[in-house]
């Protein structure tokens, strides 16, 4: 199975800072990857498919890039409901995988 | 809108059995994949299975292979999911998830139903 390894486990940020996340994968994936976002107590949110598209109204401040094994997520400039536990998913093949999650914490 | 709620949830013993549903609303559901994805307590996302619209193909986490199985009924607006030989691992929140269509990546997600195993 494709290992998905987010980096960092967390991340401490101030509001208004700019912020990236890293997921690698164990192989390549060409571009078949999503990332999530979840508050506590939430399910998850669809943030961005096709390692760069962002879903149906997701702020522009956030950006994915990347291709093949090495992915980011960056966020432009922190807004308070950004602080999350952010996941990242392959789908380019069975079975599925997520990342372990990078929480994304005020400093 | 979208609405998905999933059921059946409780505590269990290791080894015994228990099916999940999930009955949805809100668009077309016999042209729609659907997922079940769990999460243990303070942990991450770990997909568990995928059923196609049609029940055509299934698709299982490794962790859960032969012991889990996932099903439709399309004209019920539902869809299952066959736990058997539990083990204590297997504890989490059950999400249902509906599937994109054209990738295989969830855009609704229901609140979950939390599953115990324990003795």
């Amino acid at each position: 199975e494709i290992v998905l390894t987010q980096s960092p486990a967390t991340l401490s940020v101030s509001p208004g800072e700019r912020a990236t996340l890293s997921c690698r994968a164990s192989q390549s994936i060409s571009s078949n990857l999503a990332w999530y976002q979840q508050k506590p107590g939430q399910p998850p949110r669809l943030l961005v498919f096709a390692a760069s598209t962002r879903a149906t109204g997701v702020p522009a401040r956030f950006s994915g890039s990347g291709s093949g094994t090495d992915f980011t997520l960056t966020f432009g400039s922190l807004q308070s409901e950004d602080f999350a536990v952010y996941y990242c998913q392959q789908y380019n093949d069975w079975p599925l995988t997520f990342g372990q999650g990078t929480r994304l914490e005020i400093k | 809108q979208v609405q998905v709620v999933e059921s059946g949830g409780g505590v269990f013993q290791p080894g015994g059995s228990l099916r999940l549903s999930c009955a949805v609303s809100g668009f077309d559901f016999r042209n729609y994949g659907m997922h079940w994805v769990r999460q243990a307590p303070g942990k991450g996302l770990d997909w568990v299975s995928f059923i196609r619209y049609d029940g055509g193909n299934q698709f299982y986490a490794d962790a859960v292979k032969g012991r889990f199985t996932i099903s439709r009924d399309n004209s019920k607006n539902t869809v299952y999911l066959q736990m058997n030989n539990l083990r204590v691992e297997d504890t989490a929140l059950y999400y249902c998830a509906k599937d994109d269509s054209r990738h295989r990546i969830v855009d609704y997600w229901g609140q979950g139903t939390l599953v115990i195993v324990s003795s």
